[in-house]
């Protein structure tokens, strides 16, 4: 079957504009989740979701960044007033039990 | 907190040579630990997994074993082959949450034939 789905899969932004990046997990796993993965570096978790239920949003890095996942499926990240230290490639996972499965990411730059 | 120490790369092997990529980990509770895997120009993949203490994780030549007494996951190869060159990275879940990821920071591999 078809697996996580990403789009763009490349953003470029300037500086203060707001972006949406969107997830399509795999039909039927209820948790979804966001990671931001610097250059470099590890994936980072930023929140979860159970269905439509934002249960940890603990990762985000500050109140421009906003998620959610209204109808239990499709999940879309925002960043407002987009930073440079904004720029790396967003990951979105999506499991049914303990493994997560990733999409390809997207690679945010903002210049 | 959780946290997950892994060898730092690069690490750069002869085709067929012998593959160990360290790792270690703190956690709080019994984690289920993983190795994933991102080739070049690809997404982050699962390569192997662990739940318990003492079971070995095995994929595509690939092994761990989860060792409790010394909280570690080292990932091992018997043979390397060209193909296997990519970025690897050690996880864990955190057990009393919603198993979110704690990662490693990830070891690229470079095999030359």
């Amino acid at each position: 079957g078809a697996g996580v789905s990403q789009s763009p899969r490349y953003k470029v932004a300037k500086r203060g504009q707001d972006v949406a990046l969107r997830c399509d997990p795999i039909s039927g796993h209820v948790s979804l989740f966001w990671y931001q993965q610097a250059l470099g570096q590890g994936p980072e978790f930023l929140t979860y979701f159970q269905n439509e239920a934002q249960l940890d949003k603990s990762g985000l890095p500050s109140d421009r960044f906003f998620a959610e996942r209204p109808e239990g499926s499709v999940s879309t990240l925002k960043i407002q007033r987009t930073q440079q230290e904004d720029s790396a490639v967003y990951l979105c996972a999506s499991s049914l039990e303990v493994t997560q499965y990733f999409g390809p990411g997207t690679r945010l730059t903002v210049l | 907190g959780n946290s997950v120490t892994q060898m730092e790369g690069p690490v750069t092997l002869s085709e067929e040579a012998f593959l160990t990529i360290n790792c270690t980990y703190t956690a709080t509770g019994y984690p289920s630990l993983f190795w994933y895997v991102q080739y070049p120009g690809e997404g982050l993949q699962l390569l192997l997994k662990a739940t318990k203490a003492d079971d070995k994780g095995s994929n595509k030549g690939f092994e761990a074993t989860y060792r409790k007494e010394t909280t570690s996951f080292h990932l091992e190869k018997g043979s390397v082959q060209v193909s296997d060159s990519a970025v690897y990275f050690c996880a864990l879940s955190d057990p009393f949450g919603n198993e979110k990821l704690t990662f490693g920071t990830g070891t690229r591999l470079t095999i030359i034939p």
